[in-house]
């Protein structure tokens, strides 16, 4: 089956820089969600889409937004880049309910961003 | 959301069944009771979930007790590929995102 795809994997950028991961949903999943984990720590919720608007925020730093395209895969841009942005950013996607969903969401493999 | 308490870490052996418990004493009537797993740095994992009733699926037991402030995850032969973080999470709706706690970090030992 179908997962759901992250780009790229691994990135490595210079303090100051900016980046753009990109994720694509699980087909016919319309929400989207992106969590941070930074070395040793749980996931924590960054930001979430449903039907390309925004739906709900967490600890996002105003440097990082995200959007969701018409074709449902999110990315999120990330500016000025720290030292302790380094982290695993995961993507997850759902499907709506009504759907045969039981509200689980679908995480990718996380692209590892290291900012030097 | 709320809180959710596992203990830290677990030992189980390769073979029989691991039985991690989560605490959820504030849980409301509308919230559902999450597992999810995280295998050395991959993306969390969904295992099962459930309101109140027992479930149980190709990997796992849910054991949810009947005041709803606890439960049990059940895997009932452990191998070695089943050693992770174990995260429960209790969640109210559709959309919400999760809310990832210290988990239970369960070793399978050969």
């Amino acid at each position: 089956a179908a997962g759901v795809i992250q780009s790229p994997r691994h990135l490595i950028k210079e303090k100051r820089e900016t980046a753009t991961l990109k994720c694509y949903p699980i087909p016919r999943h319309d929400t989207v969600y992106w969590y941070q984990q930074g070395p040793g720590q749980d996931p924590q919720f960054l930001i979430s889409f449903y039907e390309k608007m925004q739906s709900d925020k967490g600890s996002i730093p105003d440097r990082f937004s995200a959007q969701q395209f018409s074709d449902y895969h999110s990315e999120l841009n990330m500016s000025s880049l720290e030292l302790g942005d380094s982290a695993l950013y995961f993507c997850a996607s759902s499907l709506t309910p009504g759907q045969g969903a039981k509200n689980e969401q679908f995480f990718g493999p996380g692209t590892r961003l290291t900012v030097l | 959301d709320a809180k959710t308490t596992q203990p830290p870490s677990m030992d189980c052996a390769e073979g029989r069944a691991a039985n991690l418990p989560c605490n959820h004493s504030t849980i409301s009537g509308n919230e559902y009771v999450y597992w999810y797993r995280q295998i050395h740095s991959q993306g969390p994992q969904y295992i099962i979930h459930g309101l109140k009733n027992n479930e149980t699926n190709e990997m796992a037991s849910l054991i949810i007790t009947e005041d709803r402030k606890s439960s049990t995850l059940i895997l009932p032969h452990a191998t070695l590929r089943d050693t992770a973080v174990y995260y429960c999470i209790v969640r109210v709706a559709y959309g919400q995102n999760f809310v990832f706690g210290p988990g239970t970090r369960l070793s399978v030992l050969p």
